[in-house]
């Protein structure tokens, strides 16, 4: 069975922080899907990022960058220089290769950026 | 702009009611999802569809049924709602061509009282 889990329930920061989200996954597989969604105040989920298991290389966008690190079963999410507007929970999710494209997603960290 | 959009916003039912939540995508996906999200629990799936007329149990399907008669719509109902499920409901879909991540609607919060 595929577990993600994300023991922060809630961050909160002071704005141009950094704030590192973390991630933890256990899956059978060896071939899988890793995604991270942001689902601000207004309830829709956004997709951030998707992460193949064949691809450990970390990626950055903006202040936003991921580290995929397979040896751990980690994929954190580090949000450099926070702003108000990163406020929203953040959930980790895992799939795996299955034609159903089924994804397990993580309970969600709830990340607050004071101004 | 591609979408994926739930029929309504809030919706408020009496115990022992049949609701229905609708969902629509304009992407032409052939997989479509229904996730209840409950305050520390994320996101649970309660029945997916991998094509018309096909369906499949997610984890928490008691209590639910789906149906889809077109490709590009996904029901979820409750046959006969209980306070139990009050929660926001959370539609998605995706394409096995694209492989990329779900497409979400906004969500519909049901409150059952």
């Amino acid at each position: 069975a595929q577990k993600v889990t994300q023991a922060q329930t809630e961050i909160s920061v002071v704005e141009k922080e950094d704030v590192t989200l973390d991630c933890v996954y256990e899956t059978r597989d060896t071939t899988y899907y890793l995604f991270w969604y942001k689902q601000p105040p207004s309830g829709e989920l956004v997709f951030l990022i998707r992460r193949n298991s064949f691809d450990e290389q970390n990626e950055i966008s903006g202040r936003y960058s991921w580290n995929f690190q397979k040896s751990t079963s980690s994929f954190n999410f580090t949000i450099t220089a926070s702003q108000v507007v990163d406020s929203a929970v953040y959930f980790c999710a895992l799939r795996d290769s299955g034609g159903y494209q089924k994804v397990t997603f993580g309970t969600g960290t709830k990340l607050q950026v004071i101004p | 702009d591609v979408k994926v959009t739930q029929s309504s916003r809030y919706l408020v039912k009496r115990t022992g009611e049949k609701v229905f939540l609708e969902c629509v995508q304009d992407m032409d996906h052939e997989n479509m999802f229904w996730y209840r999200q409950d305050p520390g629990l994320g996101l649970r799936l309660i029945y997916f569809s991998y094509d018309v007329k096909m369906k499949e149990k997610g984890d928490i399907p008691e209590g639910y049924s789906v149906s889809r008669e077109k490709k590009e719509r996904f029901s979820l109902i409750l046959e006969s709602a209980s306070t139990n499920q009050t929660s926001m409901y959370l539609c998605a879909s995706s394409s096995l061509a694209l492989n990329y991540g779900y497409t979400f609607g906004s969500g519909t919060r049901l409150t059952v009282v």
